[in-house]
């Protein structure tokens, strides 16, 4: 079945710092989806990617999705606390346009202030 | 609106005992999922549902069951409980038609402990 890869599990940061997390799949995927949940919280949706090759901006978060439609990214420029939490990849299968969906592990991030 | 709600917010089990989750939406989405959550797991779909009456198996069904008699409301059962099902649950609907793209909205979770 689908596999959908995530790294780093963890990261650290100071608070002004970059921070990149990285979602790989072993299938092509029909669109991708990233997911932020803060701590004790639920998933809340952030955005969705459809297009190979395809660059989102949201403020300071900047979301790619690889030419093959097989990896995706998200950084964060200039860090804040309000950024702590869990981002999560989540990808549907090619040919697909909705439905069910494969989430990566996670990223959790941690800002230090 | 309410959005996606669950009930219980929290529950204590014992092993062999029975239990269900409760999930509605006031959205009128047709797609729902019920998912677990566990340390370094991410999150995995352990049933689903594309319409009311029907259901289907994710990623992680054994020791779970779904019922979806109403649009608005999807149900987890869970018949015998055991150690390995204490995890926080989440449900999620979404639109079921390309318009909207399946975003999926989560509720708030249910965490259950079996002890």
């Amino acid at each position: 079945g689908q596999q959908v890869m995530q790294i780093p599990q963890y990261q650290h940061v100071q608070e002004g710092e970059d921070f990149t997390t990285y979602c790989n799949s072993s299938t092509t995927l029909s669109n991708i989806q990233w997911y932020k949940q803060r701590p004790g919280g639920h998933p809340v949706f952030l955005i969705q990617l459809v297009k190979s090759g395809e660059v989102k901006k949201q403020k300071r978060l900047t979301f790619q999705f690889g030419e093959a439609k097989k990896n995706s990214s998200l950084h964060i420029t200039a860090t804040q606390t309000t950024d702590v939490g869990t981002y999560f990849c989540a990808g549907r299968p090619g040919g697909t346009s909705y439905g069910k969906l494969t989430f990566g592990q996670g990223t959790i991030l941690t800002v230090h202030p | 609106n309410a959005g996606v709600t669950q009930t219980p917010k929290f529950r204590v089990l014992k092993t062999g005992q029975s239990m269900t989750l409760l999930c509605a939406q006031d959205m009128n989405h047709e797609y729902m999922y019920w998912y677990r959550q566990d340390p370094g797991m991410g999150l995995r779909l352990i049933h689903y549902s594309v319409g009311e009456g029907t259901t289907a198996k994710g990623e992680v069904p054994d020791g779970y069951n779904v019922s979806r008699l109403k649009k608005q409301n999807f149900l987890l059962g869970l018949e015998s409980a055991a150690p390995s099902q204490t995890s926080v649950y989440f449900c999620a609907s979404s639109y079921g038609g390309l318009a909207r793209r399946g975003t999926q909205y989560f509720g708030p979770g249910t965490r259950l402990t079996v002890l």
